[in-house]
């Protein structure tokens, strides 16, 4: 089964600085016949549902601001917030779909403002 | 107006049952894998079951396995999890979710407490 690991645990970010949350999974997740990352980022804020950041590692979903970006290749891949805003607070999740049709979470990462 | 409601959840005693569904609109519900992922307090994400358009595939994660039964009625876009042999441990937030390999459409969630 793939492990997948974030980090840190906890973030705390002063507003209008940078934030960088890592995933790194136990297995490439770098498909060889297409060259795709099975990787997604969801956002979960309290009380609402998580929201889809990116997919195929670097994918922005519709409506993500710009400031959000994703990177990262094989077993090791980033979510940075390039400007921190206060409605960024949440918790960050990555999700490999590799295995699919099964499903793993990273533990997630908790954003916060310093 | 994209839309998927979660119901069902509620209080229960470990070893009872209960079924979640999850009535979607405007995400061509027949058209897509669906999935249901769980949030137990305090804790992260967790994927617990997924079923192909037609119903004929379905795939659980193990701590689920032979306790829970996914299913559609496609006719109605409605999705169902089947939750027998209920456990504490099964404490959670359920979620139903378009899946299109990464989880797009989520419904706000039902909440399921195992207790006695």
């Amino acid at each position: 089964d793939i492990v997948m690991t974030q980090s840190p645990d906890s973030l705390a970010v002063s507003l209008g600085e940078r934030a960088t949350i890592n995933c790194k999974s136990s297995q490439s997740l770098l498909y060889s016949s297409n060259n795709k990352n099975y990787l997604a980022w969801y956002q979960h804020k309290p009380g609402q549902p998580p929201r889809l950041l990116f997919y195929w590692a670097s994918t922005r979903a519709s409506g993500v601001p710009d400031r959000f970006s994703g990177s990262g290749s094989g077993t090791d891949f980033a979510l940075t917030i390039s400007s921190l805003q206060a409605e960024d607070v949440a918790v960050y999740y990555c999700q490999e779909y590799f295995s699919t049709p099964m499903y793993t979470f990273g533990q997630g990462t908790k954003l916060e403002i310093k | 107006e994209v839309q998927a409601v979660e119901s069902g959840g509620g209080l229960v005693q470990p070893g009872g049952s209960l079924r979640l569904s999850c009535v979607a609109s405007g995400i061509s519900f027949s058209s897509y894998w669906m999935s249901w992922v769980r949030q137990a307090p305090g804790k992260g994400l967790e994927w617990v079951a997924n079923i192909k358009q037609d119903g004929s595939e379905q795939h659980y994660v193990d701590s689920v396995k032979g306790r829970f039964t996914i299913s559609r009625d496609n006719a109605k876009n409605i999705l169902y999890l089947q939750m027998n042999s209920l456990r504490a441990e099964d404490t959670a937030i359920y979620y139903c979710a378009r899946d299109e390999l990464w989880l797009r459409y989520w419904g706000q969630g039902t909440k399921v407490t195992v207790s006695s």
